[in-house]
């Protein structure tokens, strides 16, 4: 199995402000994504990392508000930009590789204030 | 559209008991179920996941039965542990896990001695 590391395990921010949250896998893996998970509330994707090229949005999240970067095959950024406390959430990355399965890392706990 | 609906919200059980849980899906192109156990403060595990191609999966005390023509799965837990307390998901994916995870909204299981 694929073992992921995320950078911060958590952060406090002031709104306003923006925070890159990192992602770092011990293998290549083909598929990286970015998850959300509210307070008490169930995971929704927030985009697939793409590695070369752009991200891929869901709908209702944006490029301006979050920012992905994926510049190999082992690591990939997210940005939480202008924070408000509407943005307070556990923020997942999530990869697959050459199995069925998708692994997901510790997640980033975010408190905006 | 919620495309996994996942039932009980919530769950009680005694110790040595079977806990049940259950989801159902509208998309047909879906092919892949996975579940995942989560505990506070942690990122979700994979727990066992299955294929339409067969009705049922067990790996040890963990059990998914699948009913394609009901568009239905579900996970048994035989002989629960206050151990097993935690939040379960249900997912669902096309193309195995190279595409994003949709999950249910999570089941809350509270094991009691």
């Amino acid at each position: 199995s694929a073992v992921i590391s995320q950078k911060p395990s958590r952060d406090i921010c002031q709104r306003g402000t923006s925070l890159t949250i990192q992602c770092q896998v011990d293998s290549q893996v083909t598929m990286m994504f970015w998850y959300r998970q509210q307070p008490g509330q169930s995971l929704t994707l927030i985009a697939t990392a793409n590695q070369g090229s752009e991200a891929t949005y869901e709908s209702g999240f944006v490029i301006d508000k979050f920012p992905i970067s994926r510049p190999n095959l082992t690591f990939s950024t997210l940005t939480v930009s202008n924070m408000s406390p509407e943005d307070s959430s556990i923020y997942l990355c999530s990869v697959s590789g050459n199995t069925d399965t998708q692994y997901f890392g510790p997640g980033t706990r975010l408190t905006v204030l | 559209q919620q495309q996994v609906k996942q039932s009980p919200q919530s769950l009680i059980v005694q110790k040595g008991g079977i806990s049940i849980i259950n989801c159902a899906y509208e998309n047909t192109a879906f092919d892949y179920f996975p579940w995942y156990q989560q505990f506070p403060g942690k990122g979700p595990a994979l727990l066992i996941a299955i294929r339409p191609d067969v009705s049922e999966k067990k790996e040890g005390r963990f059990t998914i039965s699948f009913n394609k023509s009901a568009k239905q799965f579900s996970l048994h837990i035989m002989d629960s542990q206050p151990g097993d307390s935690a939040t379960y998901f249900c997912a669902a994916s096309m193309d195995s896990g190279n595409t994003p995870l949709v999950f249910g909204k999570g089941t809350r299981l509270s094991v009691i001695a």
